[in-house]
């Protein structure tokens, strides 16, 4: 059984960087079948899709364009986990933000399961 | 403003059938990708309800349909519970390189 478990903090100040992490149990990061996700769910904005990390042959990542300038997100193998941050953060980054796999399971690629979420703040 | 677009709401009586249409463009549902079906209940994360337009993991009931065809795209829940009061969303792919999600909609149980 996969287990996502994300962590980092729920206030980050405007102009700041928001840092979120998720660490992976029950999978690798570095597996040639997954990809590794982060989404976002606010009022305004519903479910939007930030951006992955994968690995196949070498390491990838896609990014959306809404957020591309400001976003990394990054594997980390020793700790079996991935980060995702934002930089520049605006009250418009205010959201619940969640870590969750996509596998390729052949026929179909959905996400099959994801973390339990963290809502980040941007406040002064 | 989503890509998919959902009705906002629906609602039914316990034990009737309900339906949830997702509509998208030539670049999503019209280009032929998949669409996959979540389940949010209040607090949590969403959860897998049909993938491949039809398919239910296991775990979750027969109760629960999906279908498309060509363009059309919908969820169908028969003999509603009150469990299954909650948000649904809709999900699929996008020629942009992006997943793309609907609105969702929130269903009533009366």
């Amino acid at each position: 059984q996969v287990q996502l478990q994300q962590s980092g903090p729920g206030l980050v100040k405007p102009s700041q960087t928001l840092s979120l992490t998720c660490a992976i149990s029950g999978d690798s990061v570095s597996s040639n079948s997954a990809a590794w996700n982060w989404i976002r769910q606010s009022p305004s904005r519903g479910l939007e899709w930030l951006g992955r990390t994968y690995r196949r042959s070498k390491w990838y990542n896609d990014y959306a364009v809404s957020v591309k300038s400001r976003i990394t997100i990054n594997p980390d193998t020793s700790k079996n986990q991935f980060s995702l941050q934002l930089k520049s953060v605006t009250p418009e980054d205010t959201a619940v933000y969640y870590c969750a796999r996509v596998y390729d399971y052949g026929d179909y690629i959905y996400f099959d399961y994801w973390g339990q979420g963290t809502l980040v703040t941007v406040s002064s | 403003q989503s890509v998919l677009t959902q009705p906002p709401s629906v609602s039914g009586a316990p034990g009737q059938r309900v339906t949830i249409s997702c509509t998208g463009s030539s670049s999503n549902i019209g280009a032929g990708y998949d669409i996959h079906w979540y389940q949010q209940l209040p607090g949590t994360a969403p959860k897998l309800l049909i993938y491949g337009n039809s398919n239910r993991p296991s775990g979750v009931p027969d109760r629960f349909s999906g279908s498309k065809s060509g363009t059309s795209v919908s969820l169908a829940i028969t003999g509603l519970q009150a469990e299954d009061e909650a948000d649904y969303y809709c999900q699929s792919y996008d020629n942009s390189l992006s997943w793309v999600f609907g609105g969702g909609t929130k269903l009533t149980v009366l």
